[in-house]
C-alpha cells in the first residue's frame, strides 16, 4: 500500500544528544515536508523539500536540520541547539508543491527529551 | 496574509444525526485551495477533502460534504449519518501562497459522537 512511514514512533533523548526522525514515502511525491505540533496548538513547518538535493527553512527551522537524497526519504535531525524539541513531529508529502495539491501526512513521532 | 478561523473549540453529536464544523477564511489570492483534516488521538493528521476557489460545485467524499460559500469566505464541513469513530480533531487549512508552501490551520474543532 502507498503510504508515508515514520520511525521510531515515540523517542527519547537526553539533553545534548542529536536525534534523527525517520520519514518515508512511496507516492512517487516530488514534495516533502516536517511539521512539530505542540500540545493543544496548531502545526508549524520547519523544512520543506521540493526535489531531491534541495531544501528550504520553514518557520521554525533553528536547532534542525534535514537531508534530500532520495526522493522517497527526508529524515529530520534534532542538534541539541534546539531548546525545546519535545514535541510531536509529522511528515508529509504532496504531489509537487502548490496550493492546490493535499499534504499527505505519515503517523508522527512524538519526542520526548529526558 | 491568509487566516483560518474556526470558532467551534468543541462541538458534539449523536449517532448517526449530521454535524457541521464551521470554518471561515481570509485571503486575497484569487486562487485558492481549501482542506479539511481529521486528527484522532493516534495524531496522524487525515485528508479527507479538497474545495478549490474555482470549482462550481461543493465537494463531496463519501460522509464528508463540504457547504463552499465564496462570497461569505466559508467552507464547512458537513459530516453526515456520524459514527462513534469520527470523534476526533477536526482542522480547516489552506496552503500559503506567500512561501514555503506550508499548511495554514484553524485552531480545530475537537468533535464528540455521542452514542
Amino acid at each position: 500500500d502507498g503510504g508515508i512511514t515514520q520511525s521510531p514512533k515515540y523517542l527519547f533523548r537526553k539533553e545534548g544528544q542529536n536525534v534523527t526522525l525517520s520519514c518515508e514515502q512511496n507516492l512517487n511525491h516530488d514534495a516533502m515536508y516536517w511539521y512539530r505540533q505542540d500540545p493543544g496548538q496548531g502545526l508549524r513547518l520547519i523544512y520543506y523539500s521540493q526535489i531531491v538535493n534541495d531544501f528550504q527553512k520553514g518557520d521554525i527551522a533553528e536547532g534542525y536540520s534535514v537531508s534530500r537524497e532520495k526522493k522517497e526519504s527526508f529524515p529530520l535531525t534534532v542538534t541539541s541547539a534546539q531548546k525545546n524539541p519535545t514535541a510531536f513531529y509529522l511528515c508529509a508529502s504532496s504531489i509537487l508543491a502548490s496550493i492546490h495539491n493535499e499534504q499527505f501526512f505519515g503517523p508522527g513521532t512524538r519526542l520526548t527529551v529526558l | 496574509a491568509q487566516k483560518i478561523t474556526q470558532t467551534q473549540p468543541g462541538m458534539f453529536v449523536q449517532e448517526k444525526e449530521a454535524v457541521t464544523l464551521d470554518c471561515t477564511y481570509d485571503t486575497s489570492d484569487p486562487s485558492y485551495g481549501l482542506f479539511w483534516y481529521k486528527q484522532p488521538s493516534s495524531g496522524e493528521m487525515i485528508f479527507l477533502i479538497y474545495q478549490g476557489s474555482y470549482d462550481q460545485q461543493n465537494a463531496t467524499e463519501g460522509r464528508y460534504s463540504l457547504n463552499f460559500q465564496k462570497a461569505r469566505k466559508s467552507a464547512n464541513l458537513v459530516i453526515s449519518a456520524s459514527q462513534l469513530g469520527d470523534s476526533a480533531m477536526y482542522f480547516c487549512a489552506m496552503v500559503d501562497s506567500g512561501g514555503y508552501n506550508k499548511l495554514i490551520f484553524g485552531a480545530g474543532t475537537r468533535l464528540a459522537v455521542h452514542p
